[in-house]
C-alpha cells in the first residue's frame, strides 16, 4: 500500500518559472490537502479538496492553483515562482467518515526558488 | 492568542524519562491529531482522538473535551523519540481543515 506519494522530492526553480507538484493517494480518500512548511515554522494550508471536482482555498493560496479531476490525484501548480515560495510542501489525505480519520502525509517536496 | 497552544516548545530529557507534551485549544473540535516529524523528515500520524485515551506501545494520548486539553505521554523515552511533536485540531464543521500548534521539539539524550 503506497499511501500518499509526492513528486518530485527536490526541485530548484528560477524566479518566474512554473511547475507542478504531484500528489497521488491510493486509499480512496475524499479529503486531500496541500500544506507548506517554512523553516522552523508550522504547517500552513494552501488548498484543500473534499472530493473530486471540489477545491477550496486555505490560509495561503496566493501564487498557487490546484485541480482535483480524480479521487486519487491532487496536483499543486506554482505559477511564476517567487523566492517566498521556497519551502517544503506536504500533501496529505484522510477519510474522516469511513476511514477512521487518520491523516496520511506524503514525504514532502523541498522547493527552492532562486 | 493562537487557537492551538503547545507546551513546552522545547524539551530535553534523559533516556528513560517519562515525557509529557501538552496541547490546549480554544475552538470546538471534531477531532485532535498528534503528529511526529523527525528532523528533515516526513510527518507521521501518531493518534487521532475525539475522546478519552489511546495507547500505542510507549505512547499514550489523552483528551479532555470539556477542558479543551490534550496530552501526549512517552514512557521509557529513547533517543529515537527525538522529533518535533505537533498537535492539530479539526474544528467542528471545518471540512477537516486542521489548525496546527507550533510543535514541541523533543530531544532525548542517551
Amino acid at each position: 500500500n503506497a499511501g500518499v506519494t509526492q513528486t518530485p522530492k527536490f526541485r530548484i526553480l528560477k524566479i518566474g518559472q512554473s511547475m507542478t507538484l504531484q500528489c497521488t493517494q491510493d486509499m480512496n480518500h475524499n479529503y486531500m490537502y496541500w500544506y507548506r512548511q517554512d523553516p522552523g515554522m508550522g504547517l500552513k494550508l494552501i488548498y484543500y479538496s473534499v472530493g473530486a471536482g471540489i477545491t477550496d482555498k486555505g490560509e495561503v493560496p496566493n501564487g498557487y492553483n490546484v485541480s482535483r479531476s480524480t479521487t486519487e490525484d491532487f496536483p499543486l501548480r506554482l505559477e511564476l515562482a517567487a523566492p517566498s515560495q521556497t519551502s517544503v510542501y506536504f500533501c496529505a489525505s484522510t477519510n474522516p467518515y469511513g476511514g477512521g480519520g487518520e491523516l496520511f502525509f506524503g514525504e514532502g517536496s523541498r522547493l527552492t526558488v532562486l | 492568542k493562537n487557537e492551538v497552544e503547545q507546551s513546552p516548545q522545547n524539551l530535553t530529557a534523559q533516556e528513560g524519562e517519562f515525557i509529557t507534551i501538552n496541547c490546549s485549544y480554544s475552538v470546538g473540535i471534531s477531532a485532535l491529531h498528534w503528529l511526529q516529524q523527525h528532523p528533515g523528515g516526513g510527518i507521521v500520524s501518531l493518534f487521532m482522538l475525539s475522546s478519552g485515551k489511546k495507547k500505542h506501545g510507549r505512547l499514550i494520548a489523552t483528551i479532555n473535551i470539556q477542558e479543551k486539553h490534550s496530552s501526549l505521554h512517552i514512557t521509557a523515552s529513547h533517543p529515537r523519540d527525538s522529533a518535533v511533536y505537533i498537535c492539530a485540531v479539526a474544528p467542528v464543521g471545518g471540512a477537516q481543515k486542521l489548525v496546527f500548534g507550533q510543535g514541541t521539539r523533543l530531544t532525548i539524550n542517551p
